[in-house]
């Protein structure tokens, strides 16, 4: 199986300061398509998990435009321009081109 | 608009089985299958497998091979995933998620306990 492993896996962050978490893969995403499958969601407290960024840098329609995520191969990262007090929650990256799809362990976002 | 509607809270013995059900609306639903994933307490997020609205291939997690069945009702717009043989530590919140890799949309999860 795919490993995908994140870090830091606890962020401390200012509001109004940007903030990035790193996920890597234990092997390319590049699928034989030629697409990277690799999504970004966000998880708040009591909810469930909501997809931010598709196939490494596709932002969703209804996320704001302070997130992005980059990267290729097997190194990934999503970025929060200015983190408002909204972003607190735990942030997973997950890789959806080699079966099983895998979930990096996520990192805990926290003012 | 989207949505995924799942079916209640359960509470199960160990050796019992559960049927958890994600009802679709707001769009064509044999054109995106059904994916389950699960968290336990305090956990992170473990895919489960997919299932096809259009024609019922399937694909599971080796870990969930042969305790796991994932189905589709067409007529209904529902997704199904049942489990058998439950342990404690089957113990977690099942979500229901669009699509066989996208998981754009989710259900709003199923806490399923097992306990004795």
């Amino acid at each position: 199986d795919v490993v995908m492993t994140q870090s830091p896996l606890s962020l401390p962050v200012t509001l109004g300061q940007p903030a990035s978490i790193s996920c890597r893969s234990s092997q390319s995403l590049v699928h034989s398509d030629r697409n990277t499958y690799l999504n970004w969601f966000q998880q708040r407290p009591g909810q469930s998990p909501r997809r931010l960024i598709y196939q490494v840098s596709n932002r969703d329609s209804r996320v704001p435009d302070r997130f992005s995520g980059s990267g290729s191969g097997t190194d990934f990262t999503l970025k929060i321009s200015r983190v408002e007090a909204e972003d607190v929650g735990v942030y997973y990256c997950m890789q959806g081109t080699h079966w099983p799809w895998t979930f990096g362990q996520g990192t805990k976002v926290e003012i | 608009q989207v949505q995924l509607v799942q079916s209640e809270t359960e509470v199960k013995k160990p050796g019992a089985s559960v049927k958890v059900s994600c009802k679709a609306s707001g769009y064509t639903f044999s054109r995106y299958g059904i994916s389950w994933v699960r968290q336990a307490p305090g956990q992170g997020l473990e895919w489960m497998g997919w299932v096809s609205s259009y024609n019922d291939d399937t694909n599971y997690a080796q870990k969930f091979q042969g305790r796991v069945t994932m189905t589709t009702d067409t007529s209904t717009s529902t997704g199904y995933m049942e489990l058998r043989g439950l342990r404690s530590d089957d113990t977690a919140v099942y979500y229901c998620a669009r699509g066989l890799r996208d998981f754009e949309y989710w259900g709003q999860g199923t806490l399923v306990t097992v306990s004795s």
